[in-house]
């Protein structure tokens, strides 16, 4: 089974600065999916942002933007102009393209916003 | 409110007791997920339905866990017998068949205790 992990359990940011979280994957498979989902405290999971494994050119959303190096198998998100909103749990998901439809999460990175 | 919906919200169960959770999809998704996320996790893959149909359990769905979703529509999970290792959220999401990255849309979870 595909594992994802994020290596940082927290990070802090200050707001309008920018923060990079961390996140690598093992698989064996060529042809995969990766995201970002975002949970806020007591609210639903929401996505940020998605990448194709086959395109080489890294996904952006507005402040948020990927680092996807396939080789390194290393998916890092970046966030520019930090907001107080950002503050939230974020979590890096894998989906192989090939065998089934479960998301695999890694355990999260808990981003605090200081002002 | 046109978003995933779950029921209840907060259960708080004897161990043995039988509790069954409800989540009412957006209406016009077809895919239906459960995952399960206790703390300091991220979410794991319980089940996922195209329709009415169950095509992919995972083994964390042991035989006391079982899953419906009649009609196609909302879906239940039903934990039989439960025990204290069950607490957890259970959180489930529902998408639209699209290839690759259709994004996940989430409920804001049902939590589970069993004193």
């Amino acid at each position: 089974a595909q594992t994802v992990t994020q290596s940082q359990p927290e990070m802090s940011v200050q707001e309008a600065e920018t923060v990079t979280l961390s996140c690598t994957y093992d698989t064996s498979e060529s042809d995969y999916y990766l995201f970002w989902y975002k949970q806020p405290p007591s609210r639903q999971m929401i996505l940020v942002i998605r990448q194709e494994a086959y395109k080489q050119q890294n996904a952006t959303e507005n402040r948020f933007s990927v680092n996807f190096q396939k080789a390194a198998k290393s998916f890092s998100l970046k966030i520019s102009d930090s907001q107080l909103g950002d503050a939230a749990m974020y979590f890096c998901a894998y989906r192989s393209a090939v065998a089934g439809y479960a998301l695999n999460f890694g355990k999260g990175t808990s981003l605090l916003v200081t002002p | 409110d046109t978003g995933v919906s779950q029921n209840p919200r907060h259960k708080i169960t004897k161990r043995g007791q039988n509790v069954t959770f409800r989540c009412d999809p957006i209406s016009e998704h077809n895919r239906l997920y459960w995952y399960r996320q206790t703390l300091g996790q991220g979410p794991e893959f319980l089940t996922y339905f195209q329709n009415e149909a169950q095509l992919e359990k995972s083994r964390l769905l042991s035989d006391r866990f079982s899953a419906e979703r009649p009609k196609g529509s909302f879906s239940t999970l039903e934990i039989q017998r439960t025990e204290q290792g069950d607490s957890a959220m259970y959180l489930c999401a529902s998408s639209l068949r699209t290839a690759g990255t259709g994004e996940l849309f989430f409920g804001e979870g049902s939590r589970l205790t069993v004193l």
